[in-house]
């Protein structure tokens, strides 16, 4: 089967970093998104990698090995607008998108 | 402003009441797709369409029917709601069916059958 692995919750303060990772077991890969969700809001993109290496936007920075199936969302100089969750997302070989439950991060003072 | 809009946001319906959620872009985007999102799971696509009169059973099309007559509208249908299909929908829409395209999300609408 398939699947896509992420902590429940995670929580940080105002101002440090923290790594959301994201493991995968998928039939093949084809790209991998985050997402971030505001509680009761839409998700919106952050970021998608198909290639293995990080790529920087911003306070953002994504990713992804393929070899070991995993994936990480760093957020740098957090701030309380970051308390949200955070989806991740992986395009299999049929190009369909299997979803993470997703990981709400909690930011503190 | 470039959007995707979703009505209604909430509603509480009975058992076996047909209803309809409709799903609206002003981006002239091809393709568009139709989620659930329960607590614990991750988003589920119920259906898809990648053009004008083309759509997609996704993960869980049961329950649910679509329709695509015009492109900038995919509005979601179910004939016979029943408790199970209490969830919060979002509607989502992208340039092109291409997968890698990011996907832009409607408000979602929160949906209670009782």
């Amino acid at each position: 089967g398939q699947n896509i692995d992420q902590p429940t919750e995670m929580t940080a303060t105002e101002g440090a970093i923290v790594q959301i990772n994201c493991t995968y077991q998928t039939s093949g890969f084809n790209g991998l998104f985050w997402y971030q969700q505001h509680a009761g809001e839409a998700p919106t993109f952050l970021s998608y990698n198909v290639l293995d290496g990080l790529e920087e936007k911003g306070r953002f920075s994504s990713f992804l090995s393929r070899s070991k199936g995993y994936s990480y969302l760093l957020l740098k100089e957090l701030q309380m607008k970051d308390s949200a969750s955070y989806l991740c997302a992986v395009l299999d070989s049929n190009y369909q998108l299997i979803w993470g439950a997703g990981t709400k991060l909690i930011i503190k003072p | 402003e470039a959007q995707v809009t979703q009505n209604p946001r909430y509603l509480i319906t009975v058992t076996g009441k047909k209803l309809t959620v409709t799903c609206s872009q002003n981006m002239n985007h091809e393709y568009m797709s139709w989620y659930r999102q329960d607590p614990g799971l991750g988003l589920r696509q119920i259906y898809y369409s990648m053009n004008v009169e083309v759509t997609d059973k996704g993960d869980v099309p049961e329950g649910y029917k679509v329709s695509r007559k015009e492109k900038r509208n995919f509005p979601l249908i179910l004939e016979s709601p029943s408790p199970n299909q209490t969830s919060l929908y979002f509607c989502a829409s992208s340039l092109s069916g291409e997968p890698y395209n990011e996907q832009f999300f409607g408000p979602g609408t929160r949906l209670t059958v009782l």
